[in-house]
């Protein structure tokens, strides 16, 4: 089983800030790594796939980068309304796996 | 825009059977790109995949509750299903149903989980 470790687990930040959330898998999963975002009493909601292509949909301040084991997502600017909890997914190999999530709290 | 909604009961005794249903609208379940899931999160906690099913009947499951989990689709209904049998409650959770993007000609191989459905919370007690 692929294990994704996030960091940090929660962050407190102030908007317009610029805050970056790691996802690091135990063994290489090349770009088969998705981010979503879930705000609380709602259901998650994809950002990004495939490490680094965003969503139809999704704000210009969301972005990903990275592959094999080491990856990144970036807010720019950040906004009151992104105070939420994100998560990585790997579906590189099966069983699918989650990070165990960032939480964001703004200030 | 293909839209998921969960159903069930709210409340199973320990020991008995967690049933499910997921209803699919806006698009056909058979449409043969997708896989339909099953993802859980207790309370307060992190996002667990229970497995998911091909339109075919072909299905996926996460080792650590292969034993006890059975889902199924009824392409008539557009609709799938989750049984969790013999549960605890460690099994108490918010059940999201999703649909997974299918990864070429690989069987079992997905993408990217979108849409979800709402969720609902199951909680196992006496």
């Amino acid at each position: 089983e692929i294990v994704l470790t996030q960091s940090p687990d929660f962050q407190s930040v102030t908007p317009k800030e610029k805050v970056t959330i790691t996802c690091r898998a135990s063994q290489s999963i090349g770009s088969s790594l998705h981010w979503y975002q879930q705000k609380p009493d709602q259901s998650p909601k994809l950002l990004i796939k495939y490490a680094s292509q965003s969503f139809s949909g999704v704000p210009s301040r969301f972005s990903g980068s990275g592959s094999g084991t080491d990856f990144t997502l970036t807010i720019n600017s950040l906004e009151a309304e992104d105070a939420a909890t994100y998560y990585c997914h790997q579906s590189s190999s099966l069983p699918i796996t989650f990070g165990q999530g960032t939480r964001l709290e703004i200030k | 825009q293909v839209q998921l909604q969960e159903s069930g009961p709210g409340l199973v005794k320990p020991s008995q059977t967690l049933s499910l249903t997921c209803t699919v609208s806006g698009g056909s379940i058979s449409s043969g790109d997708y896989y339909w899931s099953w993802i859980r999160q207790p309370p307060g906690k992190g996002l667990e995949w229970i497995g998911y099913i091909y339109y075919s009947g072909s299905t996926y499951y996460n080792p650590s509750l292969k034993s006890r989990v059975t889902i199924s689709v009824d392409t008539s209904k557009n609709q799938f299903s989750l049984k969790l049998s013999s549960v605890t409650a460690a099994d108490t959770a918010v059940y999201y149903c999703a649909r997974a993007l299918q990864r070429g000609a690989v069987a079992g191989k997905s993408n990217w989980f979108d849409p979800w459905g709402q969720g609902t919370l199951v909680t196992v007690s006496s």
